[in-house]
């Protein structure tokens, strides 16, 4: 089975350069979840979507970043302007709506490693 | 606000040893916990999970053990291999309808 798949893996860019992240979540799930991961604050919950709707953005850092998933099998998470404090691992994650949104695992793609110059 | 934490950001043994992993909550109403693995350069992958209806899971080679009294959770690994080397979370939906929350991790390091 085809997991959660992110592209791309990696990314580099100068700040003030527009970045878009894209996900293709697993088949079949209804949620969809945006995380960013770095050392110092951990996996932090960005955004997620229920069936394509976002449902709770409140992690989203300021309205330089925002996130759209225009039908089920696709979703991005764009940048813009980018600064160097957005350099993390963006992961995207999708479950089955099965009880609701915090009672299934999480089924997470293998990230963007984002580095701003 | 409520977290979720871990008592040991990381954890040595040797090969063959088990492993005991915590984790501690601080929502009585939390009602359903995962533990995920993370190798490097990749995504947390799901291990196992439990809801609050249970004590106790076992998976292969895994074993959640969860104490709502004192708000505990933990993870065994038997017989810890080279390849269980990775940071470990908990998580946990600490709220009725929320997605869920996770810990700071805690990193295995299993040498042979």
């Amino acid at each position: 089975d085809a997991g959660v798949i992110q592209s791309p893996r990696h990314e580099v860019t100068e700040m003030g350069q527009e970045v878009t992240l894209r996900c293709k979540p697993i088949s079949g799930h209804d949620y969809l979840f945006w995380y960013r991961q770095t050392m110092m604050r951990g996996l932090e919950l960005l955004i997620y979507f229920n069936n394509n709707v976002p449902i709770d953005d409140s992690g989203m850092p300021e309205d330089r970043f925002s996130a759209k998933m225009p039908n089920a099998s696709f979703s991005t998470l764009k940048i813009q302007p980018s600064e160097p404090r957005d350099s993390a691992v963006y992961f995207c994650a999708s479950s089955p709506n099965l009880g609701g949104v915090g009672e299934q695992p999480q089924h997470f793609g293998d990230g963007t490693r984002l580095s701003i110059l | 606000g409520e977290s979720v934490g871990l008592h040991l950001p990381t954890l040595s043994v040797q090969e063959g040893d088990n492993s005991i992993i915590n984790c501690a909550y601080s929502n009585s109403a939390s009602d359903y916990f995962i533990w995920y693995k993370q190798e490097s350069g990749k995504g947390p992958q799901f291990i196992i999970d439990i809801r609050s209806n249970m004590d106790k899971r076992q998976g292969q080679r895994v074993t959640v053990l969860l104490n709502k009294t004192v708000k505990h959770l933990s993870l065994q690994i038997a017989a810890t291999q080279p390849g269980d080397s990775a940071v470990y979370f908990c998580a946990e939906n600490d709220q009725a309808g929320t997605a869920l929350i996770f810990g700071k991790g805690t990193t295995l390091s299993v040498s042979s």
